[in-house]
């Protein structure tokens, strides 16, 4: 069984544009969620889709977004960036709701300049 | 406790010693209890999901234990190998359908 894909895995922008991540989940899991590492901040919760549908959303301010697809794949959205969005940016997928094993990607190291 | 708390934030050890973390959740709303290990270079990987109080969870020489009515889980490493190294996270769950919070995690160095 294949795991969980990300795309792309590295990224360089600059402040002010925007970005796009992807995010395929293993074959028959619904549910995705994305969160952000930075340095000394440990993963932070982004927001978490099921079913094509947001169900849970962390703090972050509302350049950050996502969707879902029919066939679960995931984007994450980030407009007009900021240097402060510089970080690795990961996705987990689980068979149904979150509380099952989450499985996670390699990642999108994302660098703001 | 507000957040997911874990300490110690760092440890080195020896190869073979034993050694074991701490994490801290909100014991109030509590669903469930997440271990996962993460490499460097690596993705995070699932070590256990615990749900009851009580319960106990292991997996070769690693080994969980869960108190929710504190609101406190260990994490057991028996003998710690050099492939051990990594940084070992916690992630509590209020309800079934809630986000996953992490806690900040505990880098562990293994000494040959």
């Amino acid at each position: 069984k294949a795991g969980v894909t990300q795309t792309p895995r590295y990224l360089i922008k600059t402040r002010g544009q925007q970005v796009t991540l992807s995010c395929s989940p293993i074959s028959g899991h619904r549910s995705v969620s994305w969160y952000q590492q930075t340095p000394g901040q440990g993963l932070q919760f982004l927001f978490e889709y099921f079913s094509e549908t947001q169900r849970n959303k962390g703090n972050f301010p509302g350049r950050f977004s996502g969707r879902q697809f029919s066939n679960s794949r995931s984007e994450m959205n980030v407009s007009t960036l900021e240097l402060g969005d510089s970080a690795l940016y990961l996705c987990a997928s689980s068979s149904v709701v979150s509380t099952d094993t989450q499985y996670f990607g390699p990642g999108t190291r994302l660098t703001v300049l | 406790i507000l957040n997911v708390e874990q300490s110690p934030q760092s440890l080195h050890v020896q190869e073979g010693d034993s050694t074991n973390f701490t994490c801290s959740f909100p014991s109030s709303n509590f669903y469930a209890l997440h271990w996962y290990r993460w490499e460097t270079a690596k993705s995070p990987e699932a070590l256990f999901v615990m749900t009851l109080n009580g319960d106990e969870k292991k997996k070769g020489r690693i080994s969980a234990t869960l108190n929710t009515k504190e609101g406190y889980s260990y994490l057991y490493i028996k003998g710690s190998q050099p492939e051990d190294s990594a940084t070992y996270l916690c992630a509590s769950q209020k309800t079934s359908y809630d986000k996953v919070i992490f806690g900040p995690g505990t880098s562990l160095s293994v000494i040959p």
